[in-house]
């Protein structure tokens, strides 16, 4: 049973639009969620990450916002352009001091010029 | 300062063979870990190590083993080798001190296709 789930496999967006990349999640015991970002041929990139105490976090064009009772968390790309075609990763953490991850299957970007 | 490494980069193996694939970390990080990567499964913990002389199953152990000698290096090995190893395998490590936002640094995969 997956316990992060990206529903979408596929995205794709225009460029300077924004894009909404959707994760659910069914442990209620996560503590930390994180997105990363990977290129083909690339190992992945974190990219930014959100406390289970906290609804939203902000790094330039990316926002994550955490919907708990939802069990959702959503990263917004504000604007969106060309180089941030890739496939996002959701993950989330279980806690305790191994810092383990658990990833979602990935969304894949495309950003059209 | 080169991040986290891999090697090799891409092999072929026939089925039964013996491979070990190597991780180095040059960041001091405490904890470290190897993933597979399957189209349409995300990635997927196979084993991990929270420090030098200590190693862990995750999710997908069956078929690997692995070993952490040195604090700067995590080994993984498949003793004899099978088509459902065919995948893209990811290392990661993790840096003292990160118990809370729990980011890992990855290396640039290696591709293995067992025949």
């Amino acid at each position: 049973d997956q316990q992060v789930k990206q529903n979408s496999p596929s995205l794709s967006v225009q460029e300077g639009r924004i894009s909404i990349l959707n994760c659910d999640y069914t442990n209620s015991m996560f503590d930390y969620f994180l997105w990363y970002k990977k290129y083909p041929a690339e190992g992945p990139t974190f990219l930014i990450s959100i406390s289970s105490i906290k609804d939203k976090n902000e790094d330039g064009r990316f926002t994550v916002f955490l919907n708990k009772s939802a069990k959702h968390l959503s990263l917004h790309i504000v604007p969106s352009q060309p180089g941030d075609s890739a496939v996002y990763f959701c993950a989330a953490s279980e806690g305790g001091a191994t810092n383990k991850l658990i990833f979602g299957t990935g969304t894949l970007l495309a950003v059209q010029p | 300062n080169a991040g986290v490494t891999q090697t090799p980069k891409f092999r072929v193996l026939k089925t039964g063979q013996s491979m070990t694939l190597l991780c180095a970390q040059d960041m001091n990080h405490e904890y470290m870990y190897w993933y597979r990567q399957d189209p349409g499964m995300g990635l997927r913990l196979i084993h991990y190590s929270v420090g030098e002389g200590t190693t862990a199953k995750g999710e997908v152990p069956d078929g690997y083993n692995v070993s952490r000698l040195k604090k700067q290096n995590f080994l993984l090995g498949l003793e004899s080798a099978a088509p459902s190893q065919t995948s893209v395998y990811f290392c990661a490590s993790s840096p003292p001190g990160d118990r809370v936002r729990k980011t890992q640094y990855f290396g640039p995969g290696t591709r293995l296709l067992v025949l």
